[in-house]
């Protein structure tokens, strides 16, 4: 069964940095192009970041180029999203999510993780 | 970046009725278009993708149609499950999502 779990959110202050994970098991993970989504309180999706499966191939979204860095260890079958310089705007939930290799969409989904920006 | 409008943003509705959402691309993305379900609290579920393939275990009360820059989706017999945010999805050029539409009881 394919499971995408996230993790490392939490509280922090503006300006301050974290670095979120997405575990993910069932499948075969370094086949897979992997992304980041997120969902600030009521509003809609956003997406955020790209990475092949080798990890060579890297996008993000304009809002957030120069502040977020995407990453994978595929030995531990484990994305990442570095989250610097963080914002009143960037309280979210974050989610990781499987790209489907025929057709670029995204099958699998986290169960996201709570970041929230507040002094 | 290619931008996605749904409309309406709210829809209200009651069992048994026929619904459609549509949504518009800034500009062409051939049938490069997928519509979520998503639930409160929970991570969002394809529905259909290629503007017109339903995805396998998704009842066949819900179809896609459209190509080009205009596209729907349409819930031919609304259950008390289908309420729920609806967001359409181009993955013509990188990925964007529009803005979502909330299906409520009337």
């Amino acid at each position: 069964e394919v499971q995408l779990v996230e993790s490392g959110g939490g509280l922090v202050q503006p300006g301050g940095s974290l670095r979120l994970s997405c575990a993910a098991s069932g499948f075969t993970f370094s086949a897979y192009e992997m992304n980041w989504v997120r969902q600030a309180p009521g509003k809609g999706l956003e997406w955020l970041s790209y990475i092949s499966g080798g990890g060579d191939t890297i996008y993000y979204a304009g809002s957030v180029k120069g502040r977020f860095t995407v990453s994978r260890d595929n030995a531990k079958n484990s994305l990442y999203l570095q989250i610097n310089s963080l914002r009143d705007e960037d309280t979210a939930v974050y989610y990781c999510a499987r790209v489907r290799t025929v057709d670029q969409i995204f099958d699998y989904w986290g169960q996201g993780t709570q970041v929230t920006v507040s002094s | 970046d290619i931008q996605m409008t749904q409309s309406p943003s709210t829809l209200s509705a009651s069992v048994g009725d026929r619904v459609t959402i549509t949504c518009r691309a800034s500009q062409t993305i051939s049938n490069r278009l997928a519509w979520y379900q998503q639930k409160p609290g929970k991570a969002p579920n394809l529905l259909i993708y290629k503007a017109s393939s339903l995805e396998s275990g998704v009842p066949s009360r819900f179809s896609g149609s459209g190509s080009g820059t205009e596209f729907s989706l349409t819930i031919s017999s609304l259950q008390p499950d289908d309420f729920a945010t609806y967001y359409c999805q181009q993955y013509s050029t990188l990925w964007t999502f529009g803005q979502g539409t909330k299906v409520e009881i009337k």
